[in-house]
């Protein structure tokens, strides 16, 4: 089993609202990352749990705020994003450590997001 | 400065044939490889992937070359089905890093 999943498919939010992504796996991985795609750009990461600790922030405005509750769960918190922050938000996991294959990111569907 | 790069954005092949997508990389240190496909509104699904120490990995139709000196890897598709119509990403990564570098994609096209 490879399933990530992640709720909701779709939110539509104002620029003033708080709204939270959630991602969930059971297979057992230690690593979890949040991502994010706009339309015809490849996934660009945003945030790593490593071991449920923060281990990689790309420098994400602090409108985003990543939490991860359990080895399981994986939050994205939102609060007054901006129009441009419109994209389909991915969570992958993976173990952390194991080389080669074993580092190998499974992503979930994604929360389409729509900033108005 | 685009370390992972997919020069082709789009490719448009006959069913039944072979697909053959392409990727190049400038970052020598890169140990591991791999292959994605994405529909439109879903995430990523993990196709296959190479780590640096083999030049070739085969899981049923598809096989991904890589290439060292060239900094250069494929991947073959073969035969080619309708329902592999979908955007292909190549991504490179370090073990131990977290960090995976993706191309820019290439939608593949399969016409009946």
């Amino acid at each position: 089993d490879t399933e990530v999943t992640q709720t909701p498919k779709h939110l539509v939010m104002g620029m003033t609202n708080k709204k939270s992504l959630k991602c969930e796996q059971h297979m057992g991985h230690r690593a979890m990352y949040w991502y994010k795609q706009k339309a015809k750009k490849p996934p660009e990461l945003m945030f790593v749990y490593s071991y449920e600790k923060l281990s990689i922030n790309e420098s994400v405005p602090s409108r985003f705020s990543p939490e991860c509750p359990n080895s399981s769960l994986l939050n994205l918190h939102l609060h007054a994003l901006q129009p441009e922050d419109s994209a389909l938000y991915l969570c992958a996991s993976s173990h952390p450590l194991g080389g080669g294959a074993e580092e190998t990111q499974y992503f979930g569907p994604g929360t389409r997001l729509l900033v108005l | 400065d685009q370390q992972v790069k997919q020069n082709s954005p789009s490719l448009s092949v006959q069913e039944g044939r072979i697909s053959i997508l392409n990727c190049d990389y400038t970052n020598s240190m890169f140990d591991y490889f791999l292959w994605y496909k994405k529909y439109p509104a879903e995430g990523p699904t993990f196709l296959i992937s190479i780590s640096s120490i083999k030049d070739k990995n085969e899981d049923g139709r598809f096989t991904v070359f890589l290439n060292k000196s060239a900094k250069h890897l494929s991947l073959h598709i073969v035969p080619s089905q309708p329902g592999d119509s979908a955007v292909y990403f190549c991504a490179a990564g370090l073990q131990g890093a977290q960090k995976l570098v993706f191309g820019q994609g290439t939608r593949l096209t399969i016409n009946p």
